[in-house]
Parts: C-alpha cells; sequence; structure tokens
C-alpha cells in the first residue's frame, strides 16, 4: 500500500514537500517514482529514485526545482517543490518502481494566486 | 524524447466484444539489454493507473486473461478478447527504454456503446 500526503494551495513561487509511505511490502528494496496527472490530461512521469537512494532521475520540467529523496528506515519517500508554477497542478502519484507498478492514490497539488 | 501516439484516442465497444488498442513510438524501444519496456495501464474513473501489461506481452498479477500485448519494435497493440463493463476507462501504454523521461501516450478512453 502506498499512501501519499502534503499536496495543498500553494502560491505560485511557493513549495511543498509531498510524503509517500509504504507498507505491506520491502519498501527498501524498490526503486521509486513520483508522477502527476493534471486535471482531465494524461499521466505524465516526475521523478525516480533508486532502492538506495543513491541515484535520482527527473523529467527536464522537474529539474532543478523538484528533488526527491527517501527514507528507507521510515518506508517513506520525498518529494520537495520548490518554484511551484501554475502548470505543477496536478494529482501527485506515488508507485513502485520506475515502470511502475503499483500507484498510490495520490494527493493534489494546486498552485494559484 | 521519445514520444508515443495511440489510436484510437476514444473507443466506444459493444460488451462482450473484442477491442484493440494501438501505441506507436517514435523510435524503437528495443533495448541493449534485448528487452522491450513498453507497458499498459488502465485507469477507470477517479481511480488510480493500474499497471495491465509489462514488456509488451507479460501480464500483471490479478489482471484477466482477456487482456493481451503484442508488438516489437515501434508498434505495439494491447488487445481485450471481450470487453466487460469494469473494462471502461482510460488506457495508456508507457516506454521504459529511453529514460529518463519515462513517456506516457496520450490515452485511448473507452466506453461502452
Amino acid at each position: 500500500q502506498l499512501v501519499e500526503s502534503g499536496g495543498d494551495l500553494v502560491q505560485p513561487g511557493g513549495s511543498l514537500r509531498l510524503s509517500c509511505v509504504a507498507s505491506k511490502f520491502k519498501f527498501g528494496n524498490y526503486d521509486m517514482s513520483w508522477a502527476r496527472q493534471a486535471p482531465g490530461k494524461g499521466l505524465e512521469w516526475v521523478s525516480g529514485i533508486s532502492a538506495t537512494g543513491d541515484n535520482t532521475y527527473y523529467a527536464d520540467f522537474a529539474e532543478g526545482r523538484f528533488t526527491v529523496s527517501r527514507d528507507n528506515s521510515k518506508n517513506t519517500q520525498y518529494l520537495q517543490m520548490n518554484s511551484l508554477r501554475v502548470e505543477d497542478t496536478a494529482l501527485y502519484y506515488c508507485a513502485t518502481g520506475y515502470d511502475p507498478g503499483f500507484w498510490g492514490q495520490g494527493t493534489m497539488v494546486t498552485v494559484s494566486s | 524524447d521519445v514520444v508515443l501516439t495511440q489510436s484510437p484516442l476514444s473507443l466506444p465497444v459493444t460488451l462482450g466484444q473484442p477491442a484493440s488498442i494501438s501505441c506507436r513510438s517514435s523510435q524503437s524501444l528495443l533495448s541493449s539489454d534485448g528487452n522491450t519496456y513498453l507497458n499498459w495501464f488502465h485507469q477507470r474513473p477517479g481511480q488510480s493507473p493500474r499497471r495491465l501489461i509489462y514488456k509488451v506481452s507479460n501480464r500483471d498479477s490479478g489482471v484477466p486473461d482477456r487482456f493481451s500485448g503484442s508488438g516489437s519494435g515501434t508498434d505495439f497493440t494491447l488487445k481485450i478478447s471481450r470487453v466487460e463493463a469494469e473494462d471502461v476507462g482510460l488506457y495508456y501504454c508507457m516506454q521504459g527504454t529511453y529514460w529518463p523521461p519515462i513517456t506516457f501516450g496520450p490515452g485511448t478512453k473507452v466506453e461502452i456503446k
């Protein structure tokens, strides 16, 4: 199970940190991803992180603004999002693997003034 | 970035009849390791995506055998042998051969006639 949290209404230029708590599987054995879906739009991959946290990967729009991290002792993945833009408004999903096999229910991020 | 196109974008289907969705890639998805990283996802209205098929033709656990994937290189197909009411929603193909970024197709909306 994957449970995301941290989504909120934020002004352009603001920051948010999303969390994803995993349970019922060996979190530390899995690479993880974040993906997003803007209202009424398709799926968009955001970032990936290796099982150990040593390697991170980003979509171009996230590079330099978003930072993915994880704490395997807490079975938790994070997404720190800075310099948020209106176009970052979306439902953000946490998922297992880079390809990704299992998805959480998502947390909504709304960027608006 | 690899661009995936899907057709049709809208697919009205009759219950019990077959359905087929095409996914075409802007370049071959055959990886240097011999695998082809093309997955299919299903998203029911109001729900998070569920992976159905990975690496072209492998069904995920619990996916009914009426779903099948095929293809190679740049052309791929998802087939539903007999459509059931629960199959409505959006279907996305996704490539993980050339990443980052992982990219998704635009989605095909399946609805019952």
